[in-house]
């Protein structure tokens, strides 16, 4: 079955460490993104990847860090000059990027706590 | 800018009620629009989409219509269940951008 995943599950981790979230999919698709989602509240982009090898910052992309050395994988992590990361991690991803209105799909998430 | 607003929440409704969850977008251009599901710690599910005015996205018993009149696309069950429970998100995109634009979700409780 294709999709999205993300690991681990739940996550946590004390202050001032780094930490780095997987998110791995099997779709073929182009474009994946990293949201960050906090209780009660919507979600807000961190990163975006259109391509291989190039990402754009979001909306809150201060404090966090992406790689896009593979198609199939989008890595965030959480440094630790980000202030409150204690938050729901969401991955999506779409088939293509600029340019199209392809439906965005999801990984289940990563829960983040800093002790 | 684009951007969505959707109803506040919470809603509460009892087994077998009407639902109605209102979406309202600011868009640019001609955006698809989307409703997304949550359940309790998990990732967003596609629960249906319209890519174009006057289409009508459904699944489950959920329905919506894509009025571009109006710039809504309001979220719609006839009978809402107990397993319907859930944060509901409305969405849109643009092929002129490559962003997703969500609204803030809509909590929906149903109770037996």
């Amino acid at each position: 079955d294709g999709g999205i995943t993300q690991s681990p599950k739940y996550l946590f981790r004390k202050e001032g460490q780094n930490v780095t979230l997987s998110c791995e999919q099997n779709l073929n698709h182009d474009a994946m993104y990293w949201y960050r989602q906090d209780p009660g509240q919507g979600l807000r982009l961190i990163y975006y990847s259109q391509i291989v090898n190039d990402f754009q910052k979001g909306d809150i992309a201060e404090g966090y860090s992406v790689s896009r050395e593979k198609k199939e994988s989008f890595p965030l992590t959480v440094t630790s000059a980000q202030k409150n990361p204690t938050a729901f991690y969401l991955c999506a991803s779409t088939r293509r990027g600029t340019g199209s209105t392809d439906t965005q799909y999801f990984g289940p998430g990563t829960r983040l706590t800093v002790l | 800018g684009d951007s969505v607003t959707q109803m506040e929440g919470p809603v509460t409704l009892s087994e077998e009620a009407f639902l109605t969850i209102n979406c309202t977008y600011t868009a640019t251009g001609y955006p698809s629009l989307f409703w997304y599901v949550q359940y309790p710690g998990e990732g967003l599910q596609l629960l249906l989409k319209a890519t174009k005015a006057d289409d009508k996205g459904s699944n489950k018993g959920f329905e919506a219509t894509y009025r571009k009149e109006t710039t809504s696309f309001h979220l719609e069950k006839g009978s809402v269940q107990v397993s319907d429970s859930a944060v509901y998100f409305c969405a849109l995109t643009e092929n002129t951008g490559n962003q997703f634009y969500f609204g803030t979700g809509t909590s929906l409780t149903v109770i037996p």
